[in-house]
């Protein structure tokens, strides 16, 4: 059964900043990973899907790598700014695009 | 373009009563799906479905019905609510393919008196 775990559950960095969120994933033949962020009391915004063939995945500020044989992926988010406070969370499938399998996700604050 | 759309936004049922939490996506994607967030538990799938007539049960699919009678539209039904379905249920849609991402819609929040 894949499990999926993020840590850590909660972080806050200052405005500005560089950070890293984890990922790991107990079963490497996965189909994609996707990150999603989840304003409090809101539906999962996707930011970044990134296909078991691929390495990594941009998308402005923010950069999703996937290591598939090590079980792990990371999301870099540059210049962090308090719009960028949420709740992130990981998502694998390990058939097309169906059946994800969630983390708990890691809630970011990002302090003025 | 409206996306997901899922109602109600909040509702509050007694113990035993039954309920339709209504599903509506217009994007013609084919694969539908119902989730429910727990605190600390994260997202768990109830039910999905890959097209108009398909469905198959997910990891917590107990106590939960559904039918896909149309490309557009996946309601899960409540049969006799109990206070262990207390939770933030989201629906999702998506293509196949695994090449674009998962779509959610903004969520019911249920609770069972």
């Amino acid at each position: 059964k894949q499990e999926v775990t993020q840590i850590p559950a909660a972080l806050s960095v200052p405005e500005g900043e560089n950070l890293v969120l984890n990922c790991s994933f107990t079963d490497s033949a996965i189909y994609n990973l996707q990150w999603f962020r989840q304003d409090p009391g809101k539906g999962l915004t996707s930011l970044l899907l990134i296909q078991s063939s691929q390495r990594e995945q941009t998308s402005g500020r923010l950069n999703a790598s996937l290591d598939k044989s090590s079980g792990r992926s990371t999301l870099y988010i540059a210049a962090s700014q308090p719009g960028d406070s949420a709740t992130y969370l990981c998502a694998v499938s390990n058939f097309g695009n169906e059946k994800l399998t969630f983390g708990t996700g890691t809630r970011l604050t990002i302090i003025p | 373009n409206a996306g997901v759309t899922q109602t109600p936004k909040f509702q509050v049922l007694k113990t035993g009563q039954s309920m339709t939490l209504q599903c509506a996506q217009d994007m013609n994607h084919e694969y539908m799906s119902w989730y429910r967030q727990d605190p600390g538990m994260g997202l768990r799938l109830i039910h999905y479905s890959v097209g108009a007539g398909i469905t198959d049960q997910g990891e917590v699919p107990n106590g939960y019905n559904v039918s896909r009678s149309t490309t557009e539209d996946f309601p899960l039904r409540l049969l006799s609510a109990a206070p262990s379905q207390t939770s933030v249920y989201f629906c999702a849609s998506s293509y196949r393919t695994g090449t674009q991402p998962q779509h959610f819609g903004d969520g019911t929040r249920l609770s069972i008196l």
